[in-house]
């Protein structure tokens, strides 16, 4: 079954240190995104990526980084310099960028910090 | 700037009312609208879409009419089930130069009791 997938479910970090959430789909799509959930705030884009090899900063990229190295893959690494990363994080994928087609999105990675 | 407003939840309801979330958002130019809902734990799924105004979005017996004159996206359903109860977010898809990039309302707690 295609699908994306997101590992791991919950995630726990203490202060200081950097943590890797890992995000894959095998639904050959080009475009991926990476959203953070809040209680009450609906979902904010933290960065995107047209095409492999590509990506550009969304709304509230600061503290975080990303890679597109595969197709398949877009991982999101939270870095100690985000100041408040609990939070639930979304990847999602679509067919391509720059149209409204729909958004497929992964189970979610939960992530407390200690 | 671009915005979605939801009306602010928890709704509670009985099994069989009839549901109306409202949406209304702020975009320039004409936007497609989306309907996603998010259960327990898990990820977004996207519920119905509209694309040009007056469209119908229709699926599981919800319905929301894309309504430019009034930049609405009202989300209904004659008869809730238990099994209705999650999370519903409103969101669209500007177009041009957002890249894909969903703006997403803050979502509606929807609890459906027997």
């Amino acid at each position: 079954d295609g699908g994306i997938t997101q590992s791991p479910k919950y995630l726990f970090r203490k202060e200081g240190q950097n943590v890797t959430l890992s995000c894959e789909q095998n639904l050959n799509h080009d475009a991926m995104y990476w959203y953070r959930q809040d209680p009450g705030q609906g979902l904010r884009l933290i960065y995107y990526s047209q095409i492999v090899n590509d990506f550009q900063k969304g709304d509230i990229a600061e503290g975080y980084s990303v890679s597109r190295e595969k197709k398949e893959s877009f991982p999101l690494t939270v870095t100690s310099a985000q100041k408040n990363p609990t939070a639930f994080y979304l990847c999602a994928s679509s067919i391509a960028s720059g149209r409204a087609d729909e958004q497929f999105f992964g189970p979610g990675t939960r992530l407390t910090v200690l | 700037g671009d915005s979605v407003t939801q009306m602010e939840g928890p709704v509670t309801l009985s099994e069989e009312a009839f549901l109306t979330i409202n949406c209304t958002y702020t975009a320039t130019g004409y936007p497609s609208l989306f309907w996603y809902v998010q259960y327990p734990g898990e990820g977004l799924q996207l519920l119905l879409k509209a694309t040009k105004a007056d469209d119908k979005g229709s699926n599981k017996g919800f319905e929301a009419t894309y309504r430019k004159e009034t930049t609405s996206f009202h989300l209904e359903k004659g008869s809730v089930q238990v099994s209705d109860s999650a999370v519903y977010f409103c969101a669209f898809y500007a177009g041009g130069t957002s890249y894909g990039k969903l703006t997403f309302g803050q979502g509606t707690i929807l609890t459906v009791h027997p």
